[in-house]
Formats: C-alpha cells, sequence, structure tokens
C-alpha cells in the first residue's frame, strides 16, 4: 500500500528566504503528483500536477520536481512571502488507482 | 475557474440522524470525491464516483453511504451519525483520472 511522507512536519522561516519542502512515497509506480496548499479552516488548492513521465513544473515562484525511482519530490519556493503561510500537501495517484494518497502536510510559517 | 461547492461549511447534528452533505461542481467533471480530513490521520477517501450512479469504496466507507443521481451532484450520506464522524469532510473534483483535483471549502461537521 503505499504511504506518503513529508517531512518536516512544520517549518518557520523568516521572509525572503528560498525554501523546500519534502515528499517522499513508498512506491515508485505511480501516475502523477500532485501539491496542494490549505489555508486554516478551508479546503484545499491545487498548486502543481507533476506527470510521471516529467521531471519538473514551475508556476510564479513555485517549483515542484520529481524523481520517481527514489521516490521522492520537493517543492521550492522562491522569495518566500507571509503570504504563503499554510500547510502544504503533496498527493499521489498509483499506476491503477483512481484516488490519491495524501501525506500528512508541512504546515509553513514566513515570519515578516 | 473550477467551483466545487459544498452545501454547508458548519454543521451540527445529533448522534443517530440521518445526515447530508451536498457536494456540486460546475466543470462537468466525471470524477468526483469525498474526504474526510482528522489532526493527525490526515486526508482519508471515504467514497469517490467516476460516473453517473457509479461509486467505488475509498479506504474508509464504513458508515457511509453516497448517492449521485446527477453528474455535477455527489452527496455523502451518514446513515446514523456517531462522534467518530465529527471531522471536517471535503468534496473534491477532476475532468478525469488524469487530471487534478478541485476541492470545495470544506463543511466542519460536529456530532453532538
Amino acid at each position: 500500500k503505499q504511504e506518503v511522507t513529508q517531512i518536516p512536519a512544520a517549518l518557520s522561516v523568516p521572509e525572503g528566504e528560498n525554501l523546500v519542502l519534502n515528499c517522499s512515497f513508498t512506491d515508485s509506480a505511480i501516475y502523477n503528483l500532485q501539491w496542494f496548499r490549505q489555508d486554516p479552516g478551508k479546503g484545499l488548492t491545487s498548486l502543481l500536477l507533476i506527470q510521471s513521465s516529467q521531471r519538473e513544473q514551475t508556476s510564479g515562484r513555485l517549483n515542484a520536481s520529481l524523481d520517481k525511482s527514489s521516490g521522492r519530490s520537493t517543492l521550492y519556493i522562491a522569495a518566500s512571502q507571509p503570504g504563503d503561510s499554510a500547510t502544504y500537501l503533496c498527493a499521489v495517484r498509483g499506476g491503477s488507482a483512481r484516488q490519491l494518497t495524501f501525506g500528512s502536510g508541512t504546515q509553513l510559517t514566513v515570519l515578516p | 475557474d473550477v467551483k466545487v461547492t459544498q452545501s454547508s461549511r458548519y454543521l451540527v447534528k445529533r448522534t443517530g440522524e440521518k445526515v447530508f452533505l451536498e457536494c456540486v461542481q460546475d466543470m462537468d467533471h466525471e470524477n468526483m470525491f469525498w474526504y474526510r480530513q482528522d489532526p493527525g490521520l490526515g486526508l482519508r477517501l471515504i467514497y469517490f464516483s467516476y460516473d453517473v450512479k457509479m461509486k467505488e469504496k475509498g479506504d474508509i466507507p464504513e458508515g457511509y453511504s453516497v448517492s449521485r443521481e446527477k453528474k455535477e451532484r455527489f452527496s455523502l450520506i451518514l446513515e446514523s451519525a456517531s462522534t467518530n464522524q465529527t471531522s471536517m469532510y471535503l468534496c473534491a473534483s477532476s475532468l478525469t483520472t488524469v487530471q487534478p483535483q478541485h476541492f470545495g471549502d470544506g463543511t466542519r461537521l460536529s456530532i453532538l
């Protein structure tokens, strides 16, 4: 059964820093991987989707990479801002599955 | 933009009641999902549907049922609510299996 791990569980950085969030998964036979953002008490907002054939995806200050063979993905946030404070979740879709398996998230705080 | 609307943000019910949670999407998506989110346990899939009147069990279907009579609407039903079903419930949809999932704002359900 697929397991998704995100370390650290919480991260606090000063404004302006570049940072990396990590996601690892146990079964490398994935179809795609999706990164989400969740603000307190709200639903999830999709940030980036990487297909298994891709190495990375970029959107603005965000860059997500995927190394399927090692079972890892990273979300790079450039020039962090207080508005980036949120919980970031990664989720993988297995090769034959319709549903996502989620990590437990990294709670990011960007200090002004 | 994709809009996934959940009928209630907050809901309080009593044990033994039959509870309906409604979700509507406006983008003609094939797939719809119901998750619950609990501290320390992350997001867990309850049920999903890949077509009208079609449904599949997720990881934790016990105590729940679903209904999808129209493509845009997916309902989650708690047949006889219990206190351990107090949780945040999140609905999501995706155009196809390989497309990103889009989430609603969630329903925080309390069972007293």
